[in-house]
């Protein structure tokens, strides 16, 4: 158990309201990842943060943005939510000095 | 091309049986390789990390061919607990891994 937890795990919104999501771990990872997850695509990489203020894209960065204020926690926040962003958002963690990266339990998203 | 490549599946294999998944590619300076298993509206989970020529872990093997850079998943004496997507992930020498979108298993009694 990597001790990730993420917040809300389901939310239904409406287009155009400003939406953001949690991450949390407890072990001080440095390394926190955002993926989304649609049919057909697999997992893809929203951003990244490899310390505390510091952040990169991923390859489906738009409309989008994150924060990292504190070791535990990186936040994922959708600035004017559209349908397209209906997905299942996880966020995932990785130790020091390895690639294995480690999913918490997701966040379903609808935006009606 | 796609980075990462894998057949969608289903395959569907009866209890007992033994199943092989393959994944291409496309990155020849990818370094670290592994295999991820996702239960049904769940996280994905590491099953194997995949280093140098390949390992074992129960009834589970993993492969690596870097010359042709394909990795196989084995699957020994299939138990119906074993159905679910298998995703392989290939590292891209940076920070980030890429997925590939995941071969479903179905095992049926």
């Amino acid at each position: 158990d990597a001790g990730i937890t993420q917040s809300p795990r389901h939310k239904v919104t409406e287009t155009g309201t400003p939406v953001t999501l949690r991450c949390h771990q407890t072990e001080n990872h440095r390394y926190m990842y955002w993926y989304r997850q649609d049919p057909g695509h697999g997992l893809r990489l929203i951003h990244y943060s490899y310390g505390v203020k510091d952040t990169d894209k991923g390859e489906v960065s738009d409309g989008y943005s994150v924060s990292r204020s504190k070791t535990e926690d990186f936040l994922l926040t959708l600035e004017s939510a559209t349908s397209s962003q209906t997905s299942v958002y996880f966020c995932a963690i990785t130790e020091t000095g390895s690639y294995e990266q480690y999913f918490g339990p997701g966040t379903r998203l609808t935006v009606t | 091309r796609k980075e990462v490549e894998q057949d969608p599946g289903p395959f569907n294999v009866p209890e007992g049986a033994t199943v092989a998944f393959n994944c291409t590619y496309s990155n020849s300076a990818s370094q670290s390789f592994f295999w991820y298993r996702q239960d049904c509206r769940k996280e994905p989970k590491l099953l194997m990390s995949v280093y140098s020529s390949g390992n074992e872990d129960g009834r589970f093997t993993a492969q690596l061919n870097r010359a042709s850079q394909y990795i196989s998943l084995l699957i020994r004496d299939s138990k119906l607990s074993d159905s679910a997507t298998y995703l392989c992930v290939v590292d891209t020498n940076t920070d980030k891994l890429i997925f590939g979108t995941g071969t479903r298993l179905q095992v049926f009694p």
